[in-house]
């Protein structure tokens, strides 16, 4: 158990509708990231939140925004939605959110758009 | 920054034997870390190697770093079913991961 919790495990829902994927980092880790893996795009990383802050942001989507809010937990809220967002979304967290940190990873969100 | 680039994109082996998996990269890092994906699952780290580092072993795994070449390698000897996963470098402080070695260990 690497610490992370990540709800709900599984979402199904329809093209066009918006979900929010929730989770709770580490005890003590004030960093999050969002990953989401795809069988056609691989393993892409999203956004990384530090401290309730933005940190650095990769591959996401202008439909996808990520907050992290003051207890440290972070949702990542899913809009409009295509049939092309059907991956597993993965949470991190680390201490520092430095690059030198292990990231633990939750045990991901699969989401279902039909 | 710069994401690492696993290969081969595919192995499979015997249990017993032994399986190498490489990281390439294009600039100078800080460290390299090495993570396992059992299929389905979240990502689990396995081993950072530093810089000044040129070989780290923990258990059944060795990671060198070649930093002239700018290349890791990740050796699992005495491979396993269990070891029957993806495996994935991540590079300096850059947070992409490539599309990481996928490791088929036959009983």
């Amino acid at each position: 158990d690497s610490g992370v919790t990540q709800t709900p495990k599984h979402l199904i829902t329809a093209t066009g509708q918006r979900v929010t994927l929730r989770c709770s980092p580490r005890s003590g880790d004030l960093s999050v990231y969002w990953y989401q893996q795809s069988l056609d795009q691989g393993l892409q990383f999203l956004i990384q939140y530090y401290n309730g802050e933005e940190r650095a942001k990769g591959n996401i989507l202008e439909r996808f925004s990520a907050q992290q809010f003051p207890d440290l937990h972070s949702e990542l809220n899913l809009s409009s939605l295509e049939l092309g967002d059907s991956a597993l979304y993965f949470c991190a967290s680390s201490p520092q959110g430095r690059g030198n940190e292990k990231l633990f990873f939750g045990s991901g969100t699969q989401l279902s758009v039909l | 920054s710069q994401q690492g680039e696993e290969d081969p994109q595919a192995l499979s082996i015997q249990e017993g034997e032994n399986a190498t998996m490489n990281c390439s990269y294009k600039t100078s890092i800080n460290n390299l870390q090495w993570y396992r994906q059992n299929s389905g699952r979240g990502l689990v780290h396995l081993i950072l190697i530093r810089s000044n580092e040129r070989e780290k072993h923990s258990g059944r795994l060795r990671v060198t770093l070649d930093t002239s070449k700018k290349s890791s390698s990740l050796l699992i000897t005495a491979s396993r079913a269990a070891d029957t996963a993806s495996y994935f470098c991540q590079v300096g402080y850059d947070m992409r991961f490539g599309a990481g070695t996928r490791l088929t260990v036959k009983p």
